[in-house]
C-alpha cells in the first residue's frame, strides 16, 4: 500500500532561518510524491512534485524538496523562512499505479517566529 | 483566488435535509475529486471522476451521492447525514494524460471547500 509519514506535528523556526519539513514514504513501484500547503479556511495549494529526474525539485514560493531513494524521504526545504510561510503542510503520494488519487500524510504545522 | 470554485462556502443542515454541494472548474481538467477533511486531519479521498465517469469510490456511505453532469461541474448530493459527517468538503481537479502513467502525476487543484455542519 502507498503511504507517507510526517514525523513532526509541529515545526517552529525563526524568520530568516532555513526550514525543513520531513516526509518519508512507502510505496510499491515508482514513487510519485507531492507537497501541498494549506492556509486557514482555505483549500490545499500545490507546491511541488517529484516523478522522475533530478532529486532536487524546485517549486512555488521558494520551496524545494529533495528526493532520497535510499532513505525513502522527500523533505521540504526553504533557505530562508518567512512569517507568511506559517501554515499546514501535507506530503502526499500517488495511489495505485495509473490512478489519480492521492494519499496524504498527517500534516505538519509550520510556525515561523518573527 | 482559486481556479476551482465551490459553493456554498458554509452549509448547516439537519439530519433529514437534502442538500447539494457544487464544484466548478474551467481549466479543461478531465479528472475531478471529492475529499473530506476533519479538523487538523489530512484530506481523505471520497470519489474520483475521470472523463465524467466515476472511477474511484472509497467505500463512501450511500448518503453521499456524487454526480458529474459535464466536464466542468461536480456535485455532491447529501441526504440523511449524521453529525459525524460535519467536516470541510474539498473539491479538486487535475489534467489527465490518457494512455500514460505520467497522467497520474498531474497536480491537483483544490477549491477552498464547503464547511458542512450537521445539526
Amino acid at each position: 500500500a502507498q503511504s507517507v509519514a510526517q514525523p513532526e506535528d509541529q515545526v517552529n523556526v525563526a524568520e530568516g532561518n532555513p526550514l525543513t519539513v520531513k516526509c518519508t514514504y512507502s510505496v510499491s513501484g515508482n514513487p510519485y510524491l507531492f507537497w501541498y500547503v494549506q492556509y486557514p479556511n482555505r483549500g490545499l495549494q500545490f507546491l511541488l512534485k517529484y516523478i522522475t529526474g533530478d532529486n532536487l525539485v524546485k517549486g512555488s514560493y521558494g520551496f524545494e524538496a529533495e528526493f532520497n531513494k535510499s532513505q525513502t524521504s522527500f523533505h521540504l526545504k526553504k533557505p530562508s523562512a518567512l512569517v507568511s510561510d506559517s501554515a499546514l503542510y501535507f506530503c502526499a503520494v500517488r495511489g495505485r499505479v495509473g490512478a489519480n488519487n492521492l494519499f496524504f500524510g498527517t500534516g505538519t504545522r509550520l510556525t515561523v517566529i518573527p | 483566488d482559486t481556479e476551482v470554485t465551490q459553493t456554498p462556502k458554509h452549509l448547516v443542515m439537519g439530519m433529514t435535509n437534502k442538500k447539494s454541494l457544487k464544484c466548478e472548474q474551467h481549466m479543461g481538467h478531465r479528472a475531478m475529486y471529492w475529499y473530506k477533511q476533519k479538523a487538523k486531519k489530512p484530506p481523505e479521498l471520497m470519489f474520483v471522476y475521470s472523463y465524467e465517469k466515476l472511477s474511484i469510490n472509497e467505500s463512501v456511505p450511500s448518503r453521499f451521492s456524487p454526480e458529474c453532469p459535464n466536464s466542468s461541474l461536480l456535485n455532491l448530493h447529501l441526504h440523511a447525514l449524521q453529525p459525524e459527517d460535519s467536516a470541510l468538503y474539498l473539491c479538486a481537479s487535475s489534467q489527465v494524460v490518457p494512455g500514460t502513467d505520467r497522467g497520474s502525476g498531474q497536480p491537483q487543484h483544490f477549491g477552498d471547500g464547503t464547511r458542512l455542519s450537521i445539526l
